[in-house]
């Protein structure tokens, strides 16, 4: 297994758009996360998955943000109506998530998706 | 509310002298802290570990140090190399939660 991927690497979208990114993430890890980064800033908690299920939200996930992840395995990420604020680096992650190890905290990220709103 | 917080934006050090990173944080539930580093245009890469049970952990040139006393948490890197230099995130976790990461520490190692 390479690690967590994630496509598009870059995306550049006119406001008013809908985007949507995927991920895919180490194969044998059950949890799925998303975080958003901006200049400056460490990455922010988005969402995340335990299988199919998603688990939490965080209130920076507008109703203009949804996310799934319909069979456990990749997730998408989609953004309606972007604004310019949405403009970010959004980073995905994956773990096993079962509690008992000290590895099972590790998340793993993928390189991200640019999303550039003009 | 800043729960994880990382004091100082950058760092400069000499090839092969010690980098030390601090952190801070808040919510005594976190119970597992980690370090990551991040290059430009990368995601961020699992560094090192930590359980709130313990007071150190080693791998290699890396070294974390937790005390929970003081809510504080420090990364040594020993001895730097150039290609350390890169931000480094410090990040808690309680229950295999979500991560909450502090704002980065930007290393630069110069020869």
């Amino acid at each position: 297994d390479t690690g967590v991927s994630q496509n598009p690497r870059h995306k550049i979208t006119k406001r008013g758009q809908n985007v949507t990114f995927r991920c895919d993430p180490i194969s044998e890890h059950n949890r799925l996360y998303w975080y958003r980064q901006t200049l400056g800033q460490g990455p922010e908690f988005l969402t995340y998955f335990q299988n199919e299920a998603q688990l939490e939200k965080s209130r920076l996930l507008s109703d203009r943000f949804s996310a799934e992840r319909p069979k456990g395995s990749f997730s998408t990420l989609e953004i309606q109506r972007t604004e310019q604020g949405d403009s970010a680096m959004y980073l995905c992650a994956s773990s096993s998530g079962t509690s008992g190890a000290s590895s099972l905290y590790e998340q793993y990220f993928g390189p991200g998706t640019r999303l550039t709103v003009t | 509310d800043q729960q994880v917080k990382q004091n100082s934006p950058s760092l400069s050090v000499q090839e092969g002298r010690i980098s030390i990173l601090n952190c801070d944080y808040t919510n005594s539930m976190f119970d597992y802290f980690l370090w990551y580093k991040k290059y430009p245009a990368e995601g961020p890469t699992f560094l090192i570990s930590i359980s709130s049970i313990k007071d150190k952990n080693e791998d290699g040139r890396f070294t974390v140090f937790l005390n929970k006393s003081a809510k504080h948490l420090s990364l040594h890197i020993v001895p730097s190399q150039p290609g350390d230099s890169a931000v480094y995130f410090c990040a808690a976790s309680k229950d295999t939660d979500k991560l909450i990461f502090g704002t980065g520490t930007r290393l630069q190692v110069f020869p």
